[in-house]
């Protein structure tokens, strides 16, 4: 199992480009989330999604939007990059029974830069 | 409005000994509540949960403790070893389990041998 995987690993962007972050598991986990991890941070939820289909807005949702049409791939996306999202991105999953989620698995991150 | 606080940036621990990593919230309608290791570019690795009914977990070197009264947990590691430096991030949920997970800002661990 790959577990869970986030592509790309390192991406540089200017100012009001857009891109999706792509993230992958194998797992057959029902919920998965975005998450970003600024210097002297810990990890903020950006968007989540309990299931195929299903999104919700996390504690810092604004400038992103996010796809969940399959249930192993969860799509970040930034329309108009700004050097205020320049910050490492990870990607989790876990498994959910009866509305309660275990652990969280975690990607390697992809690591952002905006100019 | 930070809702969990871990107070000490760093800690650092000879190797053998307990290492002691705290964590403080603010929200008492937490109900879960998870210690994550985090190594330098890698994501987050889980380590061990409690939830708001117990108030011990323990796995092999890995203990935590929970103080609703005080909204206090804690980390224990004994022995501690080199391979456990890394940075420790405490996480809270209110919808007992992990959904919408709520982390703290993280303790660097050094262990030295």
């Amino acid at each position: 199992n790959a577990g869970v995987t986030q592509t790309p690993k390192f991406q540089v962007l200017k100012t009001g480009q857009s891109m999706t972050l792509q993230c992958a598991q194998d797992m057959n986990h029902n919920s998965m989330y975005w998450y970003r991890q600024d210097p002297g941070m810990g990890l903020r939820l950006i968007y989540y999604s309990a299931s195929e289909g299903t999104t919700d807005k996390g504690e810092v949702p604004d400038g992103y939007n996010v796809s969940r049409l399959k249930k192993q791939n969860f799509l970040l996306g930034l329309e108009s990059a700004a050097p205020s999202q320049t910050s490492v991105y990870f990607c989790a999953s876990s498994y959910s029974k009866l509305a309660v989620a275990y652990e969280q698995y975690f990607g390697p991150g992809t690591r952002l830069t905006v100019t | 409005d930070q809702q969990v606080k871990q107070n000490s940036p760093s800690l650092s621990v000879q190797e053998g000994r307990i290492s002691i990593l705290n964590c403080d919230y603010t929200n008492s309608m937490f109900d879960y509540f998870l210690w994550y290791k985090k190594y330098p570019a890698e994501g987050p690795t889980f380590l061990i949960s409690i939830s708001s009914i117990k108030d011990k977990n323990e796995d092999g070197r890995f203990t935590v403790f929970l103080n609703k009264s005080a909204k206090h947990l804690s980390l224990h590691i004994v022995p501690s070893q080199p391979g456990d430096s890394a940075v420790y991030f405490c996480a809270a949920s209110t919808q007992g389990g992990s959904e919408k997970l709520v982390f703290g800002k993280g303790t660097k661990l050094t262990v030295n041998p």
